[in-house]
C-alpha cells in the first residue's frame, strides 16, 4: 500500500480566510512533503518534515505555515494568500529522510486550490 | 547542482504504437536514483519505474523500459503498446540529494 491521502480535493477560499490543507499517510513513512505545482509545470518543493521536525523550508512566504502533529499527518495552514498562490498542492511522503540514497517518495492526488 | 532536461513538451504516438520520451539530466553525484513518474489528468503523481545509477541493467516495468546511458547522463522511457490510458504528462526526475524534476512530456495516445 503506497497511499497519501489528501483532503479536501478542492477548495476555493477568499484572500482573507483561513483554510488548512490536510495529508495523512500509513505506510510508517518518516518524512513528509509539501509541494505546490502550477498548470502544465512541474512540481516546486514547499516544505520537508523528517521525523517530525522540519527540516526544509524553501523560502516560503509566512502565508503558508506547516504542521506536523504526528508521524502520520501532515498540515498545511493557510492565511491571507493572494489569487497567484492558486494551484495544486501536493503532499508526499518517504519511508527515508530527504537526501537517503535509494529513497523514493510518494504523492498524493493532491489538493486543488483556488483564492479569490 | 541537479539539472533534468526533457527536451520534447509534446508528444504523440498511436494507440499500439511504441514511444520514446527524452530525458537527460546533469549531476555532481556518484550515486542516485533515476525516476519516471505520470501525472494522468487526475493529477496524482504516479511512480512509473525508477533506475538505480550504479546498476548497468536497464530498469523494465511491464509495458515501461528505460533506457539509461550512464556516461552520456541519459534516461529515456519507452512505452511499448501505447494504451488510452498511458495518456499523461510524464516527468523525469533525479533523485540525488532532493528530487529535480524535468520539465516534462505531454503525451497524447491517439484511438
Amino acid at each position: 500500500d503506497t497511499e497519501v491521502t489528501q483532503t479536501p480535493k478542492h477548495l476555493v477560499m477568499g484572500m482573507t480566510n483561513k483554510k488548512s490543507l490536510k495529508c495523512e499517510q500509513h505506510m510508517g513513512h518518516r518524512a513528509m512533503y509539501w509541494y505546490k505545482q502550477k498548470a502544465k509545470k512541474p512540481p516546486e518543493l514547499m516544505f520537508v518534515y523528517s521525523y517530525e521536525k522540519l527540516s526544509i523550508n524553501e523560502s516560503v512566504p509566512s502565508r503558508f505555515s506547516p504542521e506536523c502533529p504526528n508521524s502520520s499527518l501532515l498540515n498545511l495552514h493557510l492565511h491571507a494568500l493572494q489569487p497567484e498562490d492558486s494551484a495544486l498542492y501536493l503532499c508526499a511522503s518517504s519511508q527515508l529522510p530527504p537526501g537517503t540514497f535509494g529513497n523514493t517518495i510518494y504523492f498524493g492526488e493532491g489538493s486543488w486550490l483556488t483564492v479569490v | 547542482a541537479q539539472t533534468v532536461t526533457q527536451s520534447q513538451p509534446e508528444m504523440s504516438v498511436q494507440e499500439a504504437e511504441t514511444v520514446t520520451l527524452s530525458c537527460t539530466y546533469d549531476t555532481s553525484e556518484s550515486d542516485y536514483y533515476l525516476f519516471w513518474y505520470k501525472q494522468p489528468p487526475s493529477r496524482q503523481m504516479i511512480l512509473v519505474i525508477r533506475q538505480e545509477a550504479y546498476k548497468q541493467q536497464n530498469a523494465t516495468e511491464n509495458r515501461f523500459s528505460v533506457n539509461f546511458q550512464k556516461a552520456a547522463k541519459s534516461f529515456s522511457l519507452k512505452i511499448s503498446d501505447s494504451q488510452l490510458g498511458d495518456a499523461a504528462m510524464y516527468f523525469c526526475v533525479n533523485a540525488g540529494n532532493m528530487l529535480t524534476f524535468g520539465g516534462g512530456t505531454r503525451l497524447m495516445v491517439k484511438p
